[in-house]
């Protein structure tokens, strides 16, 4: 059955650094999208980056662009999300998921979230 | 920053009927904003439902369904189960961006 794991979350400091990790498993990692998700607690679901099967395109929402960077290692089957210059408003738990195609359209299989709480 | 609004609560009675809907902020929903719907429970991660307005995945349980209704994508539960009582979001696509809605909290009481 198709399993992702989310790992990397924990406190950091604003302005610092930290990187996610997601392993997959259970499904052809490199022949699907893969995204991040995040949310606030308490608050809504809110899109952060997807990027495509074989890693040729990327997109942010405008809260992660210029901070984070999301890519992938396909030999690892392994979803990355890079995050600089940390904010307070960046505290969630942050969900990797499996587009239902190659690019970037739609959410069909979710891990369980990584918690990333940024404070002073 | 466009805004997709759902009711943010609901309540309903066990083997009743409800219908959750998402507007969009910029107009009326299409088949080109590509709704797709999510269940959450108290605790654990989002779990999809519907995608592309009516399509169901194979875990979807068959009394939910979706439409587009009135200028809004639609999420219609019909003979509630208490099982069903959660969080559902929307999820609508602009130029291929993918913007959540705030969420309906279902209660069946």
């Amino acid at each position: 059955q198709v399993q992702l794991v989310e790992s990397g979350g924990g406190v950091v400091q604003p302005g610092r650094s930290l990187r996610l990790s997601c392993v997959a498993s259970g499904f052809t990692f490199n022949n699907y999208g893969m995204h991040w998700v995040r949310q606030a607690p308490g608050k809504r679901l809110e899109w952060v980056a997807v990027i495509w099967s074989d890693g040729s395109n990327r997109y942010y929402a405008g809260s992660a662009q210029g901070r984070f960077s999301i890519s992938r290692d396909n030999s690892k089957n392994t979803l990355y999300m890079q995050m600089n210059s940390l904010r307070g408003e960046d505290t969630g738990l942050y969900y990797c998921a499996r587009a239902r195609n190659a690019y970037s359209y739609g959410f069909e299989y979710w891990g369980q979230g990584t918690l990333v709480t940024v404070s002073p | 920053q466009t805004v997709v609004t759902q009711e943010p609560s609901l309540t309903v009675s066990p083997g009743g009927t409800v219908t959750l809907t998402c507007a969009s902020g910029t107009g009326a929903v299409t088949s080109g904003h590509y709704p797709n719907w999510f269940q959450q429970k108290p605790g654990q991660a989002p779990r999809a439902l519907i995608y592309s307005i009516s399509n169901k995945d194979s875990w979807t349980p068959g009394r939910f369904s979706g439409s587009l209704l009135g200028g809004k994508a639609a999420l219609t539960l019909s003979g509630v189960q208490p099982e069903d009582e959660a969080e559902y979001y929307c999820l609508l696509y602009y130029n291929g961006a993918p913007v959540f809605g705030g969420g309906t909290k279902l209660t069946v009481l």
